[in-house]
């Protein structure tokens, strides 16, 4: 059974880091693309970072570029999103997401989602 | 980027119904299209990708079609537990971007 669990989320400051997780199982890992897409508190769907299987290709939505950079550990079995820079508007469930193969193609499986909030 | 236009945002019908959700899409993308059912304080599930095509273990009540811009969500006989928002969702290029959703409640 395909399992993909966020951790890492929580309260942080404007301008401060976070570094959220995503423990992988259930599939061959380093076979496909792994995304984030965050949902902002009774807001819709939005696309964050996407990458490869094996980190050739990294992808950033224009609203992170610069602060969020996306990561794995394919030894590990895990996906990581780095955020820095936080803002206010940052505020959101963040979920991983895996595209069904290894290029743009559908999310086939989501974890249960990690909240971030962004407050002084 | 490509938009993706959803209509309705929110719709409200009985149990039994026809319900029809469209999205339209800036530019064509030919079937890279998905559906996605989220339901509340839950991740998104893919219900159908490549335009009509239904994921397994997906009820046949739901089904989609369309190709280019235009495309239709169809849930055949909406029942007490479809109640959630659905999600169009491109993939012909990047940046994957969603619809705005449309919320489907039972009246």
């Amino acid at each position: 059974e395909v399992q993909l669990v966020e951790s890492g989320g929580g309260l942080v400051k404007p301008g401060g880091s976070l570094r959220l997780s995503c423990a992988a199982s259930g599939f061959t890992f380093s076979s496909y693309s792994m995304n984030w897409v965050r949902q902002a508190p009774g807001k819709g769907l939005e696309w964050v970072s996407s990458i490869s299987s094996s980190s050739s290709y990294i992808y950033y939505a224009d609203s992170v570029k610069g602060r969020f950079t996306i990561s794995r550990d394919n030894a590990k079995n895990s996906l990581y999103l780095q955020m820095n820079s936080l803002r206010a508007e940052d505020t959101a469930v963040y979920y991983c997401a895996r595209w069904a193969d290894d290029r743009p193609s559908p999310f086939d499986y989501w974890g249960q989602g990690t909240l971030v909030t962004v407050s002084s | 980027d490509i938009q993706m236009t959803q209509s309705p945002s929110s719709l409200s019908a009985s149990v039994g119904d026809r319900v029809t959700i469209t999205c339209q899409a800036s530019q064509d993308i030919s079937n890279y299209l998905n559906w996605y059912q989220q339901k509340p304080g839950k991740a998104p599930k893919l219900l159908i990708y490549d335009a009509s095509n239904l994921e397994t273990g997906v009820p046949s009540r739901f089904s989609g079609s369309g190709s280019g811009t235009d495309f239709t969500f169809t849930i055949s006989s909406l029942q007490p537990e479809d109640i959630a928002t659905y999600y169009c969702q491109q993939y012909d290029n990047l940046p994957p971007l969603f619809g705005g959703g449309t919320k489907v409640e039972i009246k």
